[in-house]
């Protein structure tokens, strides 16, 4: 089956750094998606990946491994607004996206 | 631009009651889809249109149904409602299926089933 792994929750204070993981098997691989989702809103798209290595966005940074099945998501100087739910997503052999659930990230002052 | 429009955004029904979910965009999309997030879970997909007049189903298509007539529109409806169908819909829609395009999403509908 298809599958996608993320931590469910991950605290971190304002300011700091917090790397969010994300592990996948599917059926093939069309890219990786990173979607950001406030409490009570829809998501909205942070990063694409489809060839390995890192991309850097700002803050943002996603990072991709096809062989090892791996991504994460780098999150610097860590600001309240960042709290939020972020999304892993994955394009199959299909173009149909498969979805983690989700990493909650709270952010302390 | 208004993006994608979902309505309503908050919905109370009986079991066995039927309702439609609206969903518009406005930005020439191509693909459409709706999806239901359920707390614990990834979005599933539900049902899916890549252009006007084709539609197809996603993970969890059973107790819905969904027509394209045009390119702008893509409604949702429940057919008898049942209490597992409580959940957050969203609508999303992108310029075409694959590659890295962007899923737009609509702000969400919340259905509850009594």
């Amino acid at each position: 089956g298809q599958n996608i792994d993320q931590p469910t929750e991950m605290t971190a204070t304002e300011g700091a750094i917090v790397q969010i993981n994300c592990t996948y098997q599917t059926s093939g691989f069309n890219g990786l998606f990173w979607y950001q989702q406030h409490a009570g809103e829809a998501p909205t798209f942070l990063s694409y990946n489809v060839l390995d290595g890192l991309e850097e966005k700002g803050r943002f940074s996603s990072f991709l491994s096809r062989s090892k099945g791996y991504s994460y998501l780098l999150l610097k100087e860590l600001q309240m607004k960042d709290s939020a739910s972020y999304l892993c997503a994955v394009l199959d052999s299909n173009y149909q996206l498969i979805w983690g659930a989700g990493t909650k990230l709270i952010i302390k002052p | 631009n208004a993006g994608v429009t979902q309505t309503p955004k908050f919905q109370v029904l009986k079991t066995g009651q039927s309702m439609t979910l609206q969903c518009a965009q406005d930005m020439n999309h191509e693909y459409m889809s709706w999806y239901r997030q359920d707390p614990g879970m990834g979005l599933r997909l539900i049902h899916y249109s890549v252009g006007a007049g084709i539609t197809d189903q996603g993970e969890v298509p059973n107790g819905y149904n969904v027509s394209r007539s045009t390119t702008e529109d893509f409604p949702l409806r429940l057919l008898s409602a049942a209490p597992s169908q409580t959940s957050v819909y969203f609508c999303a829609s992108s310029l075409r299926i694959a590659g890295a395009n962007v899923l737009t999403f609509g702000a969400g509908s919340r259905l509850t089933v009594l």
